[in-house]
């Protein structure tokens, strides 16, 4: 199966603050997204992404899919966006999601 | 518009036990995936049913089954529980095809004693 990688694997940032969290994978892929996981396990949807760049209030990504990877971006960041981040991609009808990354926004 | 619902939310389960969990898609979705997620670690893909069949399946053992009715809703069932297999258990709706976006709901967490 696909291998995803993502970093880093843990994020402490001020408030207010930016970051950049990025997804490698190992294949051709037709499908990534990106989530946010709540403390209560729900993964909400942040982009749907297989490639080029979108743009969601504080929050952006980019996919090259012909070098396999993704980056989120997230500006002045907010307490509220600390959670566990996930990138998932897809090849045929199987989803790979990678380990994810744990952002604490401090105030 | 419904999201995707899960039921039970919670469950305790003792060794060898069985359990069935379900899950009703997304309004127009017609596709349902089921996931694992242990603690600390990324969902692994159990297996995926489209129009009532078992479309593709991940690295788990035969113990993990499920079902699709034709209202698009489905089950997971687990035989013979194992320790193990306390997780957090996540269904996925999307129409069918690996490319089109895929829509999760609120889990349900499964403990084993």
């Amino acid at each position: 199966g696909i291998q995803v990688e993502q970093s880093p694997p843990d994020l402490i940032l001020q408030e207010g603050a930016n970051s950049t969290l990025r997804c490698n994978f190992s294949d051709s892929v037709n499908n990534l997204q990106w989530f946010h996981q709540n403390p209560w396990g729900q993964l909400i949807n942040l982009f749907y992404i297989p490639s080029g760049t979108k743009q969601n209030g504080r929050l952006s990504a980019t996919t090259v899919a012909t070098e396999r990877y993704s980056l989120l971006y997230i500006s002045s960041s907010q307490t509220t966006d600390s959670g566990v981040y996930f990138c998932a991609v897809a090849t045929g009808n199987q989803f790979y999601f990678g380990t994810g990354t744990s952002l604490t926004v401090i105030p | 518009d419904a999201g995707v619902t899960q039921s039970p939310t919670h469950l305790i389960k003792t060794r060898g036990q069985q359990v069935t969990l379900r899950c009703s898609p997304k309004s127009g979705h017609d596709t349902v995936s089921w996931y694992q997620q242990a603690l600390g670690q990324g969902p692994q893909f159990i297996f995926q049913y489209y129009e009532e069949e078992e479309r593709q399946r991940g690295n788990f053992p035969d113990r993990f089954s499920g079902h699709q009715f034709p209202n698009y809703s489905s089950e997971l069932n687990v035989n013979a529980l194992l320790l193990g297999d306390s997780a957090l258990y996540l269904c996925a709706s999307s129409f069918p095809g690996g490319y089109n976006e895929q829509f999760f709901g609120p889990g349900t967490r499964l403990t084993v004693l």
